[in-house]
């Protein structure tokens, strides 16, 4: 079975952009969960989404934002970026809504 | 707030040695907990989870020991080999919650 996918791998964009990063969960998943890491405040909970409704939302300003498909797929949204959203973005599946499977990350770099 | 730390930021063993990376978490209401190992440039993978009702969970060379009392969470893993050469983080998390809460992670360095 085929692992969580992250497209793009990387990406690079300039401040006041926006990039939308896609995330295709484990076959059967249906809650998929958006980290972002950094190496000063670590791994970070961005939202998580469940039957294309967000379930739980971390502490991020509203320029960070998601929404899944009837497929699971899961995209995330930031617009008017600024260079502290540098980071790797991480996202998880899961079936039990336990264990959550990550997949390889999104590096974004914001010029 | 909510937080779950590392002890220790780094750790540094012997191939063949026993590790123990240690995890305090301050949430009484979490009832689930996770290792992950995390290569340069992957993602966390999954190693071992434990839910709040055991204290000890055994895997492949990997145990994880859960003391709600004092709120701590430990991974050990026998006869450490360079393969293991990662970060580690513990995480915790309510059962059919979708938010985990991650410690700092400890980065642990295996010396042929």
């Amino acid at each position: 079975k085929a692992g969580v996918t992250q497209t793009p791998r990387y990406l690079i964009k300039t401040r006041g952009q926006q990039v939308t990063l896609s995330c295709s969960p484990i076959s059967g998943h249906r809650s998929v969960s958006w980290y972002q890491q950094t190496p000063g405040q670590g791994l970070q909970f961005l939202f998580e989404y469940f039957s294309e409704t967000q379930r739980n939302k971390g502490n991020f300003p509203g320029r960070f934002s998601g929404r899944q498909f009837s497929n699971s797929r899961s995209e995330m949204n930031v617009s008017t970026l600024e260079l502290g959203d540098s980071a790797l973005y991480l996202c998880a599946s899961s079936l039990s809504m336990d264990t959550q499977y990550f997949g390889p990350g999104t590096r974004l770099t914001v010029l | 707030g909510e937080s779950v730390g590392l002890h220790l930021p780094t750790l540094s063993v012997q191939e063949g040695d026993n590790s123990i990376i240690n995890c305090a978490y301050s949430n009484s209401a979490s009832d689930y907990f996770i290792w992950y190992k995390q290569e340069s440039g992957k993602g966390p993978q999954f190693i071992i989870d434990i839910r709040s009702n055991m204290d000890k969970r055994q895997g492949q060379r990997v145990t994880v020991l859960l003391n709600k009392t004092v709120k701590h969470l430990s991974l050990q893993i026998a006869a450490t080999q360079p393969g293991d050469s990662a970060v580690y983080f513990c995480a915790e998390n309510k059962i059919q919650g979708g938010k985990l809460i991650f410690g700092q992670g400890t980065e642990l360095s295996v010396k042929p």
